[in-house]
C-alpha cells in the first residue's frame, strides 16, 4: 500500500513562480526523502529530512516535516523548465532491519517557460 | 562514480514468457534493492538483499518472481511466467547501507517492461 500521498497529483506554473508540494503519511518514520523522476529515467534523490528535523535546505530546495501531521512540504523556488518532472516523497519504516522505501504517487509538475 | 546499472533498457515479450533483468550496483554498496513501478504510481519495493542475504520480500508475488545476488554484487530479477499486470519499470537501487543507519539510495535508469 502506499505510504505516502502527493498532493496535487498535477502541479502547473509559470518559469520563475514557486512551485509547493506536499506529502501526507500514514506510520511513524524515521526519515522522509523526496526524489525527482524525469520522464523515463530513474529517480534522484533530492533531499531527506530527519524525522527529528523541521526544516531543511538545499539550494532551491526547501523541505518541512511535521510530524505531528505526518506530512511534508517540498518547495522548489525560482522554477526552471528543467524542474519539470514527477517528485516523490518516500519514507521508511523504522521497525525491523529492512530499510526499502515506501513511495507516494508523485506529483507531475510541468514548468511553462 | 559509476551509477548503477541495468540491462536490458527495454524488453517487450508476451504472456506466460520468461524474462529476467540485471542489476550492477555501485561499487562498495552493500544494499540493493528491486522496484515495481506502474504507470502512474510510485515506485513499490519488491526485494531488498544485504549483499548476498534477502532482507526483505515480503511484496514479492514468488509464486512468479524471483531474484538473486549470489555473489553479493550483481543481482537479477526473473518473471516465470509473465502476466499483463507485470507491465511496469522496474528499478535497481543501492546503498551503503548496513544494519541500521540511514543512507540515500541511488536508482538505476530501469527496465520498461511491456507484456503482451
Amino acid at each position: 500500500s502506499q505510504q505516502g500521498e502527493e498532493d496535487p497529483q498535477a502541479l502547473s506554473i509559470q518559469e520563475g513562480e514557486n512551485a509547493t508540494m506536499n506529502c501526507s503519511y500514514k506510520t511513524s518514520i524515521n526519515n522522509l526523502q523526496w526524489y525527482r523522476q524525469n520522464s523515463g529515467r530513474g529517480l534522484v534523490h533530492l533531499i531527506l529530512i530527519r524525522s527529528n528535523e523541521r526544516e531543511k535546505h538545499s539550494g532551491r530546495l526547501r523541505v518541512t516535516l511535521d510530524t505531528s501531521k505526518k506530512s511534508s512540504s517540498l518547495l522548489i523556488t525560482a522554477s526552471r523548465a528543467a524542474d519539470t518532472a514527477s517528485y516523490f516523497c518516500a519514507t521508511d519504516d523504522p521497525g525491523g532491519g529492512a530499510d526499502g522505501l515506501t513511495f507516494g504517487k508523485g506529483t507531475h509538475l510541468i514548468i511553462q517557460p | 562514480e559509476a551509477g548503477v546499472a541495468q540491462s536490458p533498457r527495454y524488453k517487450i515479450i508476451e504472456k506466460r514468457q520468461s524474462v529476467a533483468f540485471w542489476c550492477n550496483p555501485i561499487s562498495g554498496h552493500a544494499t540493493l534493492y528491486w522496484y515495481q513501478q506502474i504507470l502512474g504510481q510510485g515506485p513499490k519495493l519488491l526485494i531488498q538483499f544485504q549483499n548476498n542475504g534477502v532482507v526483505d520480500d515480503s511484496q514479492l508475488p514468488k509464486d512468479r518472481f524471483s531474484a538473486e545476488r549470489l555473489k553479493g554484487v550483481d543481482s537479477t530479477l526473473k518473471i516465470q511466467p509473465a502476466k499483463l499486470e507485470d507491465s511496469a519499470v522496474y528499478l535497481c537501487a543501492s546503498s551503503h547501507r548496513l544494519a541500521g543507519g540511514l543512507e540515500t539510495q541511488y536508482f538505476g535508469p530501469g527496465t520498461r517492461l511491456l507484456v503482451l
